[in-house]
């Protein structure tokens, strides 16, 4: 079945980085973009930015801008999402998110990776 | 920080129908990007509930239903089950693609 599965929970130091992964299968990895959401505890969803799967281009949230890389790996059919100079704001569950054929819209959703940044 | 406003909370008894808005801007909404709808039960990831303004993917009961008319949309439930109980974002882009969630609005059934 068509399914994203992410890396494990991640407890990290400020000022340090993080790098979450989304494996997915049951699809054509190309064929799709990625998105990266995140949701800090008892807050809303932020949507954080977009990579296409099938040429590497990407879209950043303006505020995470310098901060936040996005990669993929086709070999793997493995997306990353790399965050550098982690705040304690930073703290949050991060969900990866697959576009909707045509529709943009985030059909299939990875189970979510706890990142927590203390000192 | 969302850029689309939805009441933090609504509330009906079983077999009720409530509604939940979602107001943009000309930026977003108004601009004719399409709107979504997810619901996130309790301490799980997000489900895509209604797609491009009005449709349902597969497996979505009929009892959910979306519209949009100029810079916002709504989502309806009605016939309102125990199950319904949980949190409801609205999704859209702006002007330069990126993406905007609403800010929430938490279903209680009563």
């Amino acid at each position: 079945q068509v399914q994203l599965v992410q890396s494990g929970a991640e407890v990290k130091k400020p000022g340090a980085s993080v790098k979450v992964s989304c494996k997915a299968s049951g699809y054509t990895f190309t064929s799709y973009g990625i998105s990266w959401v995140r949701q800090a505890p008892g807050q809303g969803l932020e949507w954080m930015g977009w990579i296409s799967a099938y040429n590497g281009n990407t879209n950043y949230a303006q505020k995470l801008q310098g901060r936040v890389t996005m990669t993929t790996d086709t070999s793997t059919s493995t997306a990353y999402m790399e965050l550098r100079s982690l705040r304690s704001d930073d703290t949050a569950v991060y969900y990866c998110a697959r576009d909707g054929p045509a529709t943009y819209a985030f059909d299939i959703w990875g189970q979510g990776t706890m990142v927590t940044v203390s000192s | 920080q969302s850029v689309l406003t939805q009441p933090p909370s609504v509330s009906g008894a079983p077999g009720q129908r409530v509604t939940i808005s979602c107001t943009g801007s000309s930026s977003n909404i108004g601009a004719g990007y399409d709107v979504h709808w997810y619901q996130q039960l309790p301490g799980t990831a997000p489900k895509l509930l209604i797609y491009g303004n009005s449709n349902r993917p597969s497996g979505v009961p009929d009892r959910f239903s979306g519209s949009k008319s100029g810079t916002s949309a709504s989502l309806a439930i009605t016939g309102l089950q125990a199950e319904d109980e949980a949190d409801y974002y609205c999704q859209s882009y702006d002007s330069s693609l990126r993406g905007v969630f609403g800010t929430g609005t938490k279903v209680t059934v009563l």
